[in-house]
């Protein structure tokens, strides 16, 4: 069974940091991964999604990597704002409609 | 650009209640799906609707119906709503070929 895990659960970094943000997961047969910003209470928001032959995607100042190999992807987050607060969830698509969801990992930029 | 529209956004039941959220893309996507969202875990699929006229369970499918009224819409039951069936519930769309999943802003459903 696919899992799907983020680490870690809660980050806090001051304003213009770099930071990288973890997913793992334990079955490497996935059709693409996909990362998502959740603000508070509100819906989900795709920001990038990593095709499984690809190995990375870029927006602005955020750049998804995908190792489907070692079961891992990152979400590299460049010159961080405090606009960027908000929960990032990644996603693995596993085919036959299922994408599996880790449970996120809560970003606070400091100010 | 609407996208994925979702009604209630809140909703307060007692137990034994019944109740449907109503959801409606205008993307034209084949796929629909409703998830719930639960403090600590990451989303539960409950049903999803690979095309207009099909619908197959998900991950947790105990306690709800749903409908593809048509292309556009998906709307999922509580037909007897339990406390365990306190959740924020999100409906999606696309999610097929490489599509990104577009989601809707969420019901937060409490059940007394």
């Amino acid at each position: 069974k696919q899992e799907v895990t983020q680490i870690p659960a809660a980050l806090s970094v001051p304003e213009g940091e770099n930071l990288v943000l973890n997913c793992s997961f334990t079955d490497s047969a996935i059709y693409n991964l996909q990362w998502f910003r959740q603000d508070p209470g509100k819906g989900l928001t795709s920001l990038l999604l990593i095709q499984s032959s690809q190995r990375e995607q870029t927006s602005g100042r955020l750049n998804a990597s995908l190792d489907k190999s070692s079961g891992r992807s990152t979400l590299y987050i460049a010159a961080s704002q405090p606009g960027d607060s908000a929960t990032y969830l990644c996603a693995v698509d596993t085919g036959g409609f299922k994408t599996i969801f880790g449970a996120g990992t809560r970003l606070f930029v400091k100010a | 650009n609407a996208g994925v529209t979702q009604t209630p956004k809140f909703q307060v039941l007692k137990t034994g209640q019944s109740m449907t959220l109503q959801c409606a893309q205008d993307m034209n996507h084949n796929s629909m799906y409703w998830y719930r969202q639960d403090p600590g875990m990451g989303l539960r699929l409950i049903y999803y609707s690979a095309s207009e006229g099909t619908t197959d369970k998900g991950e947790v499918p105990n306690g709800y119906n749903v409908s593809r009224l048509n292309k556009r819409e998906f709307s999922l039951r509580l037909e007897s709503a339990a406390p365990s069936q306190t959740s924020v519930y999100f409906c999606a769309s696309g999610g097929t070929l490489d599509e990104k999943l577009f989601f809707g802003s969420g019901t937060q459903l409490s059940v007394l």
